[in-house]
């Protein structure tokens, strides 16, 4: 039930193309759902978070959808540039409980 | 402002070998963290602070070996390496067991031959 499940675990887009990243979780309880970026050779770097008291939040080409009654949350990415290869984490957590994190999906982004 | 500080960035041990892997940050975070990354598994958490002086186990602890002397440190330790605990080693820290988001440090390559 802390399982936070991920797909795909790559993803190849075009250039200007939207990429798309989903999440499925059981517990819930969970309270704060976040996507953090990795490029190689760092650590992970939080992109943006949501909270399930709104179905959406936009922050410029990033974007979360969150779907309570489905349990579900997704990452959009418009006018996808090379710039956003990177790996990419969802997670989620309750209150003061450990940041459960999702398996990764490997986002390459071809010119 | 350097964040989240990790040393070494690369490391081979032997099976058997102990060492410590160090972890500092300079934001006066209350929360730190030790994840492992392993391919196709996401991070994993090692063991967790909430303050100087507390520490607490977090999904797989087994191997591993914290303390938390002070507010800025928190060094983790492998008691005797194992090929089973190569991985990339991260540490995070946060202002605390709420607060977002957590800062991450860029890692520790281990190597257990």
């Amino acid at each position: 039930q802390q399982q936070v499940k991920q797909s795909p675990q790559s993803l190849i887009v075009q250039k200007g193309g939207i990429s798309i990243i989903n999440c499925a979780y059981e517990n819930t309880a969970f309270d704060y759902f976040p996507w953090y970026q990795q490029f190689p050779g760092k650590g992970p770097a939080l992109l943006i978070a949501i909270r399930p008291d709104v179905s959406e939040k936009k922050e410029g080409r990033f974007t979360i959808s969150f779907n309570k009654s489905a349990k579900q949350f997704s990452l959009h990415i418009m006018d996808s540039q090379p710039g956003d290869s990177a790996t990419y984490f969802c997670a989620a957590k309750h209150n003061t409980d450990k940041l459960i994190f999702g398996t990764g999906t490997r986002l390459q982004v071809f010119p | 402002n350097a964040g989240v500080t990790q040393t070494p960035k690369f490391q081979v041990l032997k099976t058997g070998q102990s060492m410590t892997l160090q972890c500092a940050q300079d934001m006066n975070h209350e929360y730190m963290s030790w994840y492992r990354q392993d391919p196709g598994m996401g991070l994993r958490l090692i063991h967790y602070s909430v303050g100087a002086g507390i520490t607490d186990q977090g999904e797989v602890p087994n191997g591993y070996n914290v303390s938390r002397s002070t507010t800025e440190d928190f060094p983790l330790r492998l008691l005797s390496a194992a090929p089973s605990q190569t991985s990339v080693y991260f540490c995070a820290s946060s202002y605390s067991p709420r607060g977002q988001p957590q800062h991450f440090g860029d890692g520790t390559r281990l190597s257990i031959l």
